[in-house]
C-alpha cells in the first residue's frame, strides 16, 4: 500500500543552522506530495507541493525536490529561524482525495 | 480570503453529552473532509464529502459519530454521546476536486475536551 515515512523528531537546531528533514515514499503510480507546518495551536498550513518527478516546490525559504529514483521528497532550508519552530508533515496522495500522512517532525530552533 | 472556518475553538464538555463542531470552507470548494488528531494515532480522516454528498464515511468510528454537509458552505461533525476518549483536535478541510493536486487546506481546529 502507499505510505509515507518522515524521520524522527525532535530536531533542535540553533537559528541561522541548516534544516533538512527526510521523507520518502512508497505509492503506486504518481504521487503529489506535500509539505506541511503545524504552529502549536493551529491547523496545518500548505508549505509547499511537488506534483511531478523533479519538480522543486519551495516557499518561505524552505524547497523540496520530488527525486523518482529514491522516492524522496526531503524537506531543506538554508537558515532555520526561531519563528520556524513547529511540526513538519510530510504528506503524499495518489490522485485520490486521500492524504497519507507522515508522522510529522517536530522542530524546535533556538535563539 | 477566508480559510476554513472552524466553530467552537474550544469545547469542554461532560461524558454522556452531545457535540456538535462545525465547519465552513473555502467559498468555491467541493470537496470537504473531518479529521481528528491525537498524540497516540496522529492524523485520521472521519468523512469525505464531494459535492455536499458523503463519500468515505469509513474512518467514522461508530454509531455515536454523525456529519452533515447541508449545502455547499456548511457542514457539522455530531458526537452523541461523548465519552472521554473522544478528546482530540478536529480538524475540517476542504479543497477543488478536479486539480491535480487535491491540495486540502485546513481550517483551526476545534480542541475538544471531554470529561
Amino acid at each position: 500500500g502507499n505510505s509515507v515515512t518522515q524521520m524522527e523528531g525532535p530536531v533542535t537546531l540553533s537559528e541561522e543552522a541548516f534544516l533538512t528533514i527526510n521523507c520518502t515514499y512508497t505509492a503506486t503510480g504518481y504521487p503529489s506530495l506535500f509539505w506541511y507546518v503545524q504552529y502549536p495551536g493551529e491547523g496545518l498550513q500548505l508549505l509547499l507541493k511537488a506534483t511531478k518527478a523533479d519538480d522543486k516546490g519551495s516557499n518561505k525559504g524552505f524547497e523540496a525536490t520530488y527525486r523518482k529514483e529514491t522516492t524522496s521528497f526531503h524537506l531543506e532550508k538554508g537558515s532555520v529561524q526561531v519563528s520556524d519552530s513547529a511540526v513538519y508533515f510530510c504528506v503524499g496522495t495518489s490522485g485520490t482525495y486521500k492524504y497519507i500522512f507522515g508522522t510529522g517532525t517536530r522542530l524546535k530552533v533556538l535563539a | 480570503d477566508a480559510g476554513v472556518i472552524q466553530s467552537p475553538r474550544h469545547e469542554v464538555t461532560e461524558m454522556g453529552q452531545e457535540v456538535t463542531l462545525r465547519c465552513k470552507p473555502i467559498s468555491g470548494h467541493n470537496s470537504l473532509f473531518w479529521y481528528r488528531q491525537t498524540m497516540m494515532r496522529g492524523l485520521e480522516l472521519l468523512i469525505y464529502f464531494n459535492n455536499n454528498v458523503p463519500i468515505d464515511d469509513s474512518g467514522m468510528p461508530e454509531d455515536r459519530f454523525s456529519a452533515k454537509m447541508p449545502n455547499a458552505s456548511f457542514s457539522t461533525l455530531k458526537i452523541q454521546p461523548s465519552e472521554p476518549r473522544d478528546s482530540a483536535v478536529y480538524f475540517c478541510a476542504s479543497s477543488l476536486k478536479g486539480e491535480k493536486t487535491y491540495e486540502q487546506y485546513f481550517g483551526p481546529g476545534t480542541r475538544l475536551t471531554v470529561t
